[in-house]
């Protein structure tokens, strides 16, 4: 079993949707979670960071971790054919890129 | 404009060889990172360096090897050893302490492909 579980999708929602993206994972330590938005044939880039539980917001972008279910999302308010990528979700028990583990990556499509 | 860059986009081996992907960054950042990415599989470690000449094998190092005889370079060279490297490779840099709130910055990648 993987430490952390992503659904690779491919998920595909009009435009004006709210998507939820969501990983789960078997590490109790982890204290440190993350989403990266990676667009085709490009880098990834950070969207979102958490620490702990809790919710954090950022214009459309809400991330929300219950470590008491080890499970993380990723939600995004009124969606855009711009947010047509695949993302991320990475985690850590420790600071340091080196000990980061990622999940395999869902594709999101929105469609006008 | 500061930032990674990896080089070439697209590289293509034979059976037998190995062959060297770039990686420099002029954003000052201590450590480097190269990591495989595969369809359904995440993000994996394969070698990372905190400082220059010191460095240290991730998760799936075999068949990999790299040197970092300068800050803003971290060159990676897949051996022949490595049976199955066809894969998107990155690159990514972060200061050495980094906390989860400094972004690790990643570069464009380079896919390689067997053939």
């Amino acid at each position: 079993q993987k430490e952390v579980e992503q659904d690779p999708g491919p998920l595909s929602v009009p435009e004006g949707a709210i998507v939820s993206l969501n990983c789960t994972y078997s590490n109790s330590a982890f204290q440190y979670f993350m989403w990266y938005r990676q667009y085709s044939r490009k880098g990834p880039e950070l969207l979102m960071y958490t620490y702990s539980s809790g919710n954090k917001e950022d214009g459309r972008f809400t991330a929300q971790v219950d470590k008491s279910s080890k499970y993380i999302s990723l939600f995004i308010r009124d969606s855009q054919p711009s947010d047509s990528a695949t993302y991320l979700c990475a985690m850590t028990n420790s600071g340091g890129y080196n000990k980061l583990i990622f999940g395999a990556g869902t594709r999101l499509a929105v469609h006008p | 404009d500061g930032g990674i860059t990896q080089s070439p986009k697209y590289l293509f081996r034979k059976e037998g060889q190995n062959v060297t992907l770039s990686c420099e960054q002029n954003l000052n950042h201590d450590a480097m990172y190269w990591y495989q990415q595969d369809p359904g599989q995440g993000l994996r470690l394969i070698y990372y360096s905190q400082i220059v000449n010191d460095f240290q094998k991730g998760d799936i190092a075999e068949g990999y090897s790299v040197s970092r005889e300068k800050k803003e370079s971290f060159p990676l060279t897949v051996t022949s050893a490595q049976k199955n490297p066809t894969a998107f490779y990155l690159c990514a840099s972060s200061p050495l302490k980094a906390l989860m709130n400094t972004e690790a910055f990643f570069g464009q990648g380079t896919r390689l492909t067997v053939v």
